[in-house]
Order: structure tokens, then sequence, then C-alpha cells
């Protein structure tokens, strides 16, 4: 079956512009998660939503960073006037339940900020 | 607080001698404990997981993982290394469920395997 898809893979924007990262997770998958990977580092939690609750909001960096997840199922992850440290790759992920259940990435956009 | 450490930031083998990648942890209650692999330009791939039970867990492409509560350890290991299991490979807590939990990870730095023909 198909995996969690992010699009787009590459984003190249400039300092202040408005971008929109969007993930549409596996079927049927309650839980998903926004991560950002800054190069050479681990994956740090940004987000997180329970069909369409964001229960969570705890890691996103500032007021700039918002994500919806209006029916419960695809995903955006907006950021406005956008920063040079902003760049990074944002990988979303997926799973069926929470905690145990693994979770399931997309292969991230690549965001780059000029 | 949660946290990861993963002490190496490269470790390199020969093509069929046995591998360890470490990994220590630092988690409140108790720890639901994971391996991914990322390869160049991918995102991460599961591995394995512990939750409870055996401490030694089983996973994909031959894969085990020990878990250690006294030494807060989850080191990942192989018998016999394979060129094609050089990537990065992370290893992340999330505490178990609880009213305020919501299962996001918490990962290590990373650590380059690097497997020689």
């Amino acid at each position: 079956g198909a995996g969690v898809s992010q699009s787009p893979r590459y984003k190249v924007a400039k300092r202040g512009q408005d971008v929109a990262l969007r993930c549409d997770p596996i079927s049927g998958h309650v839980s998903l998660f926004w991560y950002q990977q800054a190069l050479g580092q681990g994956p740090e939690f940004l987000t997180y939503f329970q069909n369409e609750a964001q229960l969570d909001k705890s890691g996103l960096p500032s007021d700039r960073f918002f994500a919806e997840r209006p029916e419960g199922s695809v995903s955006t992850l907006k950021i406005q006037r956008t920063q040079q440290e902003d760049s990074a790759v944002y990988l979303c992920a997926s799973s069926y339940g929470q905690g145990a259940q693994p979770q399931h990435f997309g292969d991230g956009t690549r965001l780059s900020i000029l | 607080a949660q946290s990861v450490a993963q002490p190496e930031d490269q470790v390199k083998v020969a093509e069929g001698n046995p591998l360890t990648v470490k990994c220590t942890y630092s988690v409140s209650g108790n720890p639901y404990l994971f391996w991914y692999v990322q390869y160049p330009n991918r995102g991460l791939q599961f591995l394995l997981k512990y939750i409870t039970g055996d401490n030694l867990v089983k996973g994909s492409y031959g894969f085990e993982a020990e878990f250690n509560k006294s030494q807060t350890s989850f080191h990942l290991k192989k018998p016999s290394a394979l060129v094609s299991d050089s990537a990065l490979y992370f290893c992340a807590v999330s505490e178990a469920p609880g009213s305020s939990n919501t299962g996001k990870l918490i990962f290590g730095q990373g650590t380059t395997l690097q497997v020689k023909p």
C-alpha cells in the first residue's frame, strides 16, 4: 500500500516569503506528527494531531509556524515570513495509534531559505 | 526531560563482522524504544521497537537490539554486517502512553554506519 507522501520534495524560497508543506498520511492512520531535521541532526518534534485535533504543538519554534489537519487526513505545515534558520528537512509521520505503534515517515520536504 | 544519546558519530566495520550501534536513554517512566534507519534523501524507516517483555528484540533486515534497564541502554546489533547496511541510524524514545503523552519521539543525534567490503 501507499506510504506517507510529502510534497513538494524540495522548496526554495526567499527570506520573508510564506511556504506551505503538505503531508498525506497512510489511510486510516489516526496520529500524525511533524518533525524538523536540521542538517546533521536527529529529527525534532514540532506538532502532533490525533485525527483533526492538534493535541500538542509544544515543538513549534515560533508563532510563524502553523499546522492544520482539518478533515483528519491530509495535513499542511505553514511557515510565514520565512527566515534562514527555517532551512531544514521537514518530516511527516503517521501511525495507527500512539505510543507503541511505530511511526511511518515520508521522505520529507527539504526547505531552503535564501 | 526525555533524552537519547548516541555516543558514536560513526561506526566502521568490515563486511561479515558483527556490528553494534550504541544508544542510552533517559525517561521518567517506562520507555518505548525504537531504532530507525535513514538512507540519503529519504525518510526514516522503522527497524524495531521495545515495548515490554523479552529484553532482546528482533527486527527487520537481521537487526536486533538489547534492552538493558539497569544501564538504560538499547544497543542495536547485527551478527554479520552487509555493505548495504551502510546508512544513518537513529535511536528514539517515547514515554509509555498516559494522559499527557502523545507518543512523540525524541531522537538521538544519529550514528553513521559504514560497512567496508
